[in-house]
């Protein structure tokens, strides 16, 4: 495997269900990303790892919960979602070398989520 | 509030034309800035990066920032259908702190 994977590709769930979105990055990066991208609005930043420390948290709902193990594995736990939850999720990993040096980030395929 | 802000488009060139995208930020400490392209249904694949003013070129694609005016640009010679796509620009502040915008679709005509 190369690159940053994510599973699953696709996903439906109910509002009631509790499910798990996992991300593996194969580029000896230090900073994985939790994206969400809806129609027609930018992409918006949900949660940060870096050396597998969360430093941001954009004011996501509590109903998503992310998980960083390691540098190299990334989850995003979804409960009682909304159907406004529905979106495509990508994953994305950088490099960051000091802390202020901002590095492009490398995304994976992204799961297509669809709460009903 | 941190904002992005492109043309959505469509954006429409023949090929073999130069495709000219163009992206303002508000935010004044902004120190890096990326140009990604997203094909219909895929994630974004990076293209170009550029920290500095001037231009930055990379084959066929040239990044141009103006941190004076808050204005980056894409221009892309000799356009090929295959450059059809959404372009996406990114911006980042500090740290880990990316924003992107919504957007520019190109459509390159045959």
């Amino acid at each position: 495997e190369t690159g940053v994977t994510q599973t699953p590709r696709h996903l439906v769930m109910g509002m009631t269900n509790k499910k798990s979105l996992k991300c593996e990055q194969h580029l000896g990066h230090n900073a994985m990303y939790w994206y969400k991208q809806s129609a027609k609005k930018p992409l918006e930043l949900m949660f940060v790892y870096n050396f597998k420390e969360q430093t941001e948290n954009n004011s996501v709902p509590s109903r998503f919960s992310p998980e960083c193990p390691n540098s190299s594995h990334l989850f995003l736990h979804l409960h009682t979602l909304q159907p406004e939850d529905s979106a495509l999720y990508l994953c994305a990993s950088s490099q960051v070398l000091a802390r202020t040096t901002n590095n492009e980030q490398f995304f994976g395929p992204g799961t297509r989520l669809t709460v009903l | 509030q941190k904002e992005v802000e492109q043309n959505s488009g469509p954006l429409s060139v023949p090929e073999g034309a130069i495709a000219s995208l163009n992206c303002t930020y508000s935010d004044r400490g902004s120190q890096s800035f990326f140009w990604y392209r997203q094909y219909s249904g895929k994630s974004p694949e990076l293209i170009m990066f550029i920290y500095s003013n001037g231009d930055k070129e990379d084959g066929r694609f040239t990044a141009q920032l103006n941190k004076a005016s808050q204005y980056v640009s894409l221009l892309i010679r000799d356009s090929q259908p295959s450059d059809s796509a959404t372009y996406l620009c990114a911006v980042s502040v500090h740290g880990n702190q990316f924003y992107f915008g919504t957007g520019t679709s190109l459509t390159v005509i045959p």
